[in-house]
């Protein structure tokens, strides 16, 4: 089944501990992407990567990392995790990037920073 | 500033009656436009979209609408049903693949 992939799906942290949250798509997608919702604000781009060790920032990348080592996964990155970084997450594929290309979402991450 | 508005948080409609979800932007830059369907626990899904080249676009019981000179642009659902309930976003590009969205409008139809 073709589909994104998040792991962990539910994620309780405190401010300052280092976590990863992973993102896997299995279509072979060049382009991924990761987006955070915040009630009111819809999804906002974190960071986006066209292919493999090609990384760019979104509207909101203070705080976060990415990584494009294999095509297939695109982590995101909280070096020292905030409470404003409290969120639901989303990771995204598509199979290139041209203009009228469908993404393809993950189920969502959610993240309590205490 | 938010680029993409969707000033109706929540829409409660009938099961059989139509259901008009609205979305504003103010990029006049932006030419393709998109509507995701999101349920609960889920994420995102792609429902429909239009180019700007275009004022309308059909696909089942989904219809949306754009205007560009008004920059607002609607999805018109006929007939509403109780597994239309979700959480709608509008979004918008302007270049390349990125997304720029809309607060989301909850749709409610009631049985």
């Amino acid at each position: 089944e073709a589909q994104v992939t998040q792991n962990p799906r539910y994620l309780i942290t405190v401010t300052g501990k280092k976590l990863t949250v992973t993102c896997s798509q299995n279509m072979n997608h060049e382009y991924m992407s990761w987006y955070r919702q915040d009630p009111g604000l819809g999804l906002r781009q974190i960071y986006y990567s066209m292919n493999v060790e090609v990384t760019d920032k979104g509207d909101v990348p203070e705080g976060y990392k990415v990584s494009r080592k294999e095509k297939r996964n695109f982590p995101l990155i909280l070096e020292s995790p905030s409470p404003n970084q409290t969120s639901l997450y989303f990771c995204a594929s598509s199979y290139s990037t041209g203009f009228e290309e469908t993404q393809y979402f993950g189920p969502g991450t959610r993240l309590l920073v205490l | 500033d938010q680029q993409v508005k969707q000033n109706s948080p929540s829409l409660s409609v009938q099961e059989g009656r139509i259901s008009i979800l609205n979305c504003d932007y103010t990029n006049s830059m932006f030419d393709y436009f998109l509507w995701y369907k999101k349920y609960p626990a889920e994420g995102p899904t792609f429902l429909i979209s239009i180019s700007s080249i275009k004022d309308k676009n059909e696909d089942g019981r989904f219809t949306v609408f754009l205007n560009k000179s008004a920059k607002h642009l609607s999805l018109h659902i006929v007939p509403s049903q109780p597994g239309d309930s979700a959480v709608y976003f509008c979004a918008a590009k302007s270049a390349g693949n990125m997304l720029t969205f809309g607060g989301g409008t909850r749709l409610m139809v009631k049985p």
